[in-house]
């Protein structure tokens, strides 16, 4: 069964910093991975999808990378600002019914 | 614009009083699903459909049911609430990998 891990829960840096938020998940087999933010109270809105054949994406300041062989994705977030204070989710399709399996997230805060 | 549409938004109702949270899309996806998230849990599938009536379980499918009878739309029925099932439901399309997701249904069941 795929389990899909982020960690730490939480992240707080200040304004300006670079990040990274990794993201791990068990069974390397997967279709796709994708990275989304969670603003409170509102729905998830898709940061960037890699597909198992690509190393990387990038979308302006965020880079999201991917080692299907450890079973590991980071995003990278450049300049932090406190806009990018949200909560960030990592999920892994495996092509099976085309479900997604979601991490817990990451809550991170940007201090101005 | 890419378009997934659920309501209500919010909804507070009582145990057992049968409810329907609507989830529609304009971007003539064949697939849709629906997912539950809790605090410590994370999200959960509930239901997905592949296409046009075909539908099937997901990881907590217990308490619900759905139905496609059109493209765009895919209704999340809960027959008989209870309080177990107070969540917050999203409804989610995608094609390609890419996933689109509504603004969410925060229910409260008393």
């Amino acid at each position: 069964k795929q389990e899909v891990t982020q960690i730490p829960a939480a992240l707080s840096v200040p304004e300006g910093e670079n990040l990274v938020l990794n993201c791990s998940f068990t069974d390397s087999a997967i279709y796709n991975l994708q990275w989304f933010r969670q603003d409170p109270g509102k729905g998830l809105t898709s940061l960037l999808l890699i597909q198992s054949s690509q190393r990387e994406q990038t979308s302006g300041r965020l880079n999201a990378s991917l080692d299907k062989s450890s079973g590991r994705s980071t995003l990278y977030i450049a300049a932090s600002q406190p806009g990018d204070s949200a909560t960030y989710l990592c999920a892994v399709d495996t092509g099976a019914n085309s479900k997604l399996t979601f991490g817990k997230g990451i809550t991170l805060s940007v201090r101005p | 614009e890419a378009q997934v549409t659920q309501n209500p938004r919010y909804l507070i109702t009582v145990t057992g009083k049968k409810l329907t949270v609507t989830c529609s899309q304009n971007m003539n996806h064949e697939y849709m699903s629906w997912y539950r998230q809790d605090p410590g849990l994370g999200l959960r599938q509930i239901y997905y459909s592949m296409n046009v009536e075909v539908t099937d379980k997901g990881d907590v499918p217990e308490g619900y049911k759905v139905s496609r009878k059109e493209k765009r739309n895919f209704p999340l029925i809960l027959e008989s609430p209870s309080p177990n099932q107070t969540s917050l439901y999203f409804c989610a399309t995608h094609r390609t990998g890419l996933a689109f997701f509504g603004q969410g249904t925060r229910l409260t069941v008393v």
